[in-house]
């Protein structure tokens, strides 16, 4: 069973703040990391898969970076809405014979944004 | 398309029982897999398949069966069920398991 964690397990911030939040994965045997976000009573939805080392992505407000070789990845929000109150997940992918078939996942941030 | 589906949403067992969960996609994926989430436990992966009449064991497999005659479809069954497999069960598909999984609505599955 591969260790997977993500803090904090949750946050409470104002509308406008700017917050973060941490996935650490083993550092050994990388695939891929995914991040998901889970709003109450639906599914989660990717946000973002990430492969290399040093990756950057981006989407609208939403940001993540990847340290592979310490393995960890942040992920950032720039000025909170409400409608960014949900629960993060990350999902880490190992390498070896089963390459990319076994996620893992972290057992989330749960991010709530008071208005 | 509808992407993931899912049946039933909801089902209550008696301990003994038996039952398949339905799982369906739309999208040509060859990836799909079952995860079940508990609180304070995160998704966690019971059994995945890469391709028709392909599957493997996941994180926590035991007392579930799977099987993948098409790409289409991966249920997921219960022989005996236990309180212990009182959860609810999420199935996702990908177009490999490196890629993002979309996921089905989930099923609640309770049992007494």
């Amino acid at each position: 069973i591969l260790n997977v964690e993500q803090s904090p397990q949750s946050l409470h911030v104002q509308e406008g703040d700017s917050t973060n939040f941490t996935c650490s994965f083993p550092s050994s045997n990388f695939y891929a990391l995914h991040w998901y976000r889970w709003e109450t009573a639906k599914s989660p939805e990717a946000l973002f898969v990430m492969t290399l080392n040093g990756d950057e992505k981006k989407k609208g407000r939403i940001s993540a970076t990847l340290n592979t070789k310490e393995g960890y990845s942040y992920l950032y929000i720039k000025g909170s809405q409400p409608e960014d109150s949900a629960t993060y997940l990350c999902a880490f992918l190992p390498g070896g014979n089963n390459a990319g078939n076994m996620l893992t996942f972290g057992g989330g941030t749960r991010l709530m944004v008071k208005p | 398309n509808a992407g993931v589906t899912q049946t039933p949403k909801f089902q209550v067992l008696k301990t003994g029982q038996s039952m398949t969960l339905q799982c369906a996609q739309d999208m040509n994926h060859e990836y799909m897999s079952w995860y079940r989430q508990d609180p304070g436990m995160g998704l966690r992966l019971i059994h995945y398949s890469v391709g028709a009449g392909i599957t493997d064991q996941g994180e926590v497999p035991n007392g579930y069966n799977v099987s993948r005659s098409t790409t289409e479809d991966f249920p997921l069954r219960l022989l005996s069920a236990a309180p212990s497999q009182t959860s609810v069960y999420f199935c996702a598909s990908s177009y490999n398991g490196g890629n993002e999984q979309f996921f089905g609505p989930g099923t609640r599955l309770t049992v007494l």
